[in-house]
């Protein structure tokens, strides 16, 4: 029969234009985030993280923001070039209940040139 | 300085058969997780160790997965007897426990298992 597979939401931007992904996290008790990025047969790659008492981290052409109040975290890609192109998951832990991580779902990045 | 090295990179085998996959982490990484990536149930944490010690294995399927890390260079994963739902690409991945590098994980090239 027809397997069924994850959604995955999409986002599609044009070369050169900023893109914001989106992520909700569930455990209201989690104090650390990260963001990967998958390319296509490539194991995830880490981009930028932070802790839960910052609302804001930058880095290089990519910026991370916290909102705790309604649990939600965004990825904010300057300058999105072609070799941004990959699926980017937002993963969270709790700091106190071990070193493992919870990753979402993902979401698909396109680039158009 | 090499990443995470998995082997093999492919596998196919038949329903029955028993799979084993190799992880070799990071050096001077204490802590390596096995996942299973699949299109239905997206990135999973199927058991991670800290200083070779397994901490939580509660992602394990079933009976049939089982792990050993038996020392800090090396870690197998092994299905036994394996079946068609367990194709996916099995990653594993590492990091620096006990410091504040902790849930920076290292992720491996990935294992793709067909299962037929």
């Amino acid at each position: 029969g027809e397997s069924v597979g994850l959604h995955l939401p999409t986002l599609s931007v044009q070369e050169g234009d900023n893109s914001i992904i989106n992520c909700a996290y569930s455990n209201s008790a989690s104090d650390y985030f990260i963001w990967y990025k998958q390319e296509s047969g490539k194991g995830p790659q880490f981009i930028i993280d932070i802790r839960s008492n910052m609302d804001k981290r930058q880095g290089q052409r990519v910026t991370v923001l916290l909102n705790k109040t309604v649990k939600h975290l965004s990825l904010q890609i300057a300058a999105t070039q072609p070799g941004d192109s990959a699926v980017y998951f937002c993963a969270e832990a709790f700091t106190g209940g071990g070193n493992k991580l919870t990753f979402g779902t993902g979401t698909q990045l396109k680039v158009e040139l | 300085d090499a990443g995470v090295i998995q082997s093999p990179r492919h596998e196919v085998t038949e329903m029955g058969q028993e799979v084993t996959l190799r992880c070799k982490p990071i050096s001077g990484h204490n802590s390596l997780f096995w996942y299973r990536q699949t299109m239905m149930r997206g990135l999973e944490l199927l058991i991670y160790f800290n200083n070779n010690v397994p901490i939580d294995d509660s992602g394990m399927p079933e009976d049939r997965f089982s792990a050993k890390m038996p020392n800090a260079s090396f870690s197998t994963l092994k299905i036994q007897p394996s079946e068609p739902r367990d194709s996916a690409v099995y990653f594993c991945a590492s990091s620096v426990y006990g410091t504040d590098s902790s849930y920076e994980q290292y992720f491996g090239p990935g294992t793709r298992l067909t299962v037929t």
